[in-house]
């Protein structure tokens, strides 16, 4: 079974720049996350969409975060503009249904470096 | 809200000694407690969970148990492998309707040598 997929992988920009990030969950799977993972900190969840309504986006900074699952399967995060702070790894994760105790599969993650 | 606090790395042990990775949380419901690894280079795996009070959650030698009483969910191995060094996270997940968030602690450290 293929696992949560992100990329790029890595990607380096200026701030004020954009920056796009994809993510294609494990098929199947109606629950689709994405966290932020500052250097040394635990993840945070950004955004929760359940098919392709958001469920919970109370911690995405929607001044300059905007996310969209449009046909309820990949997903995109888009940061429009970039700041310094937002240098993190960003996990997609998904998850077959949205109860608390279903296990949540994460992808390797997309490193931003903003300069 | 909800929080998780885990005991700061890095735990530097060495080959088949015994490991207590500390983690308390804080929470106004019932929720799921999970540790995650992250591997060198890797994205975050499941290691173990636990839905419920006195649920014990084990996985490739290590074991957890669910504490209500002391609000706690410590990971345990009783003899550690140079492959388990990794950082680990402690997570639970507090479900309100269909919004089912992890919350995270800061992760441990564990380096094993020989």
């Amino acid at each position: 079974e293929a696992g949560v997929a992100q990329s790029p992988r890595y990607k380096i920009i200026e701030k004020r720049q954009s920056v796009a990030f994809w993510c294609n969950p494990i098929s199947g799977h109606a629950t689709l996350y994405w966290y932020q993972q500052i250097l040394g900190q635990g993840p945070k969840l950004l955004i929760q969409f359940q098919n392709n309504g958001v469920v919970d986006d109370s911690q995405l900074p929607k001044d300059r975060f905007s996310a969209e699952r449009l046909k309820g399967v990949d997903s995109t995060l888009k940061i429009q503009p970039a700041k310094l702070e937002d240098s993190a790894v960003y996990l997609c994760a998904s998850s077959y249904t949205s109860g608390g105790t279903g296990t949540q599969y994460f992808g390797p993650g997309t490193r931003l470096l903003v300069l | 809200g909800d929080s998780v606090t885990q005991m700061e790395g890095p735990v530097t042990l060495s080959e088949e000694a015994f490991l207590t990775i500390n983690c308390t949380y804080t929470a106004t419901g019932y929720p799921s407690l999970f540790w995650y690894v992250q591997y060198p280079g890797e994205g975050l795996q499941l290691l173990l969970k636990a839905t419920k009070a006195d649920d014990k959650g084990s996985n490739k030698g290590f074991e957890a148990t669910y504490r209500k009483e002391t609000t706690s969910f410590h990971l345990e191995k009783g003899s550690v492998q140079v492959s388990d060094s990794a950082v680990y996270f402690c997570a639970l997940s507090d479900s309100t309707g269909t919004a089912s968030k992890l919350t995270f602690g800061t992760g441990t450290r564990l380096q094993v040598t020989l």
